[in-house]
């Protein structure tokens, strides 16, 4: 399929588990992101990649793991969950990141941690 | 800081009124803005993106504008119909890497 996919697209774990979500773009975007969206706090940045192998943090970062050894996929890890990453998750991707593109967004992951 | 603001928070009008959905920003230093669109349970689909130089982008009944020296910014919706039910998203880059920080959005109800 063409575009932006994330899977799983509903995820119910247990408090400590690790859980991994996945996100792959077909375009050869450079730049891709993950925002979590809550109720009260709208969207807010996880962690971004300008290209393979380049990452850095966003807003907020803390209990996330991020990697991108392809430019098609980037992977999202909550290394041990916690009540409060119970969130819907978006990844998105943009051509450039820079002054005139728009970012693309895929459908988001439902997380629940029990 | 960038912060963004959106008013109101919701929004019911009945079928054909136009309409205007505010955003604001506290720095004027911006590069772009962007409007999106989110349905129930479903991503963000972008709608405009207004340049920092631009005064306002048009597309189809959607019409945004742009007035950087106020920190503000409106998306004109005519004739609006059931199917612009939606939450709105307003957004701008604080720098030029496209990292975006979103406004709390706008959900529109377009009553039949």
């Amino acid at each position: 399929d063409a575009g932006i996919t994330q899977s799983p697209r509903y995820k119910i774990t247990e408090t400590g588990r690790q859980v991994t979500l996945m996100c792959h773009q077909t375009w050869s975007h450079s730049y891709m992101f993950w925002y979590r969206q809550d109720l009260g706090h709208g969207l807010r940045l996880i962690y971004y990649s300008a290209a393979a192998d380049i990452t850095d943090k966003g807003e907020v970062p803390d209990g996330y793991v991020v990697s991108r050894s392809k430019t098609e996929n980037f992977p999202l890890t909550l290394e041990s969950a916690t009540r409060s990453q119970t969130s819907v998750y978006f990844c998105a991707s943009s051509e450039s990141g820079g002054l005139t593109d728009t970012q693309y967004f895929g459908p988001g992951t439902r997380l629940t941690v029990l | 800081k960038q912060e963004v603001t959106q008013i109101p928070a919701a929004l019911s009008v009945p079928e054909g009124e136009n309409l205007v959905l505010n955003c604001s920003f506290t720095d004027s230093a911006i590069y772009n803005l962007q409007w999106f669109r989110q349905d129930p349970g479903k991503g963000l689909t972008s709608l405009l993106l207004i340049q920092s130089s631009q005064r306002e982008q048009t597309s189809g009944r959607l019409n945004a504008s742009l007035d950087k020296s106020s920190g503000r910014s409106t998306l004109y919706i005519a004739a609006s119909q059931p199917g612009d039910s939606a939450t709105y998203l307003c957004a701008v880059p604080p720098s030029n890497t496209g990292k975006l920080i979103f406004g709390q959005g706008t959900t529109l109800q377009v009553k039949p």
